[in-house]
């Protein structure tokens, strides 16, 4: 149980075009969802934290209207790459969590390439 | 704010031999500290988790770590290395009380040698 799939594995994007990334949890109601970007060799750096129905909230340094985050539904929360540039080029990590459970389960992540 | 320090960036054991990953955290309260293992180009799986029950925590594939509040630390032990286990692990504790985020520590590379 407890399992989180995101979309694409792995995608390729001009620079100035936005990318859709899904997260979903498959067998569990995920109340709050979290994305996290990791840069080649280093630790995670969280993004912002959604809660299902609520706008996200998001972490000092990380431009909301760039990385759009949606948590329509107890079991998907998507985040929007926005006029994407080789900056944003970054391994994208989601995560997911029970009400009341502060253990978070982890997506496999999403591959960003900007060219 | 609470916070995890990973001792070692990078740490190299022969297969067989035994592996100790340090973590030191800091905190005003009794903390909830998490081992995650990343893979190359993968998500994080939990190893195991410290949430004020036994100081000794086993997790899952040989793991286990010792929750000491003297030492303020939280080390990752395995008896055997196995070439399975070469891949990137965190320590990771919770943000603040009752809050939701997890902090990351800065991550240690272990590398099997055959």
């Amino acid at each position: 149980g407890a399992v989180v799939s995101q979309h694409p594995s792995r995608v390729i994007c001009k620079s100035g075009t936005s990318v859709k990334i899904e997260c979903r949890s498959l067998d569990f109601q995920a109340t709050t969802m979290f994305w996290y970007r990791q840069f080649p060799k280093q630790s995670l750096m969280l993004m912002a934290t959604s809660n299902e129905g609520s706008k996200a909230t998001y972490e000092q340094g990380v431009e909301k209207d760039k990385f759009l985050i949606n948590h329509a539904s107890l079991t998907l929360s998507t985040l929007t790459v926005t006029s994407a540039h080789p900056e944003d080029s970054s391994f994208y990590i989601c995560s997911a969590r029970r009400l009341g459970i502060y253990e978070q389960y982890f997506g496999p992540g999403t591959r960003l390439t900007v060219t | 704010a609470q916070s995890v320090t990973q001792l070692d960036s990078h740490v190299s054991v022969s297969e067989g031999t035994p592996v100790l990953l340090r973590c030191n955290y800091s905190s005003s309260y009794s903390p909830s500290l998490f081992w995650y293992v990343q893979h190359p180009n993968k998500g994080l799986q939990l190893l195991l988790k410290y949430t004020s029950a036994a100081t000794l925590v086993k997790g899952i594939n040989g793991f286990e770590a010792e929750f000491k509040k003297s030492e303020t630390s939280f080390h990752l032990t395995k008896p055997s290395a196995h070439m399975s286990d070469a891949a990137e692990y965190f320590c990771v504790v919770i943000g603040t009380k009752g809050a939701q985020k997890l902090v990351f520590g800065q991550g240690t590379r272990l590398t099997i040698n055959p």
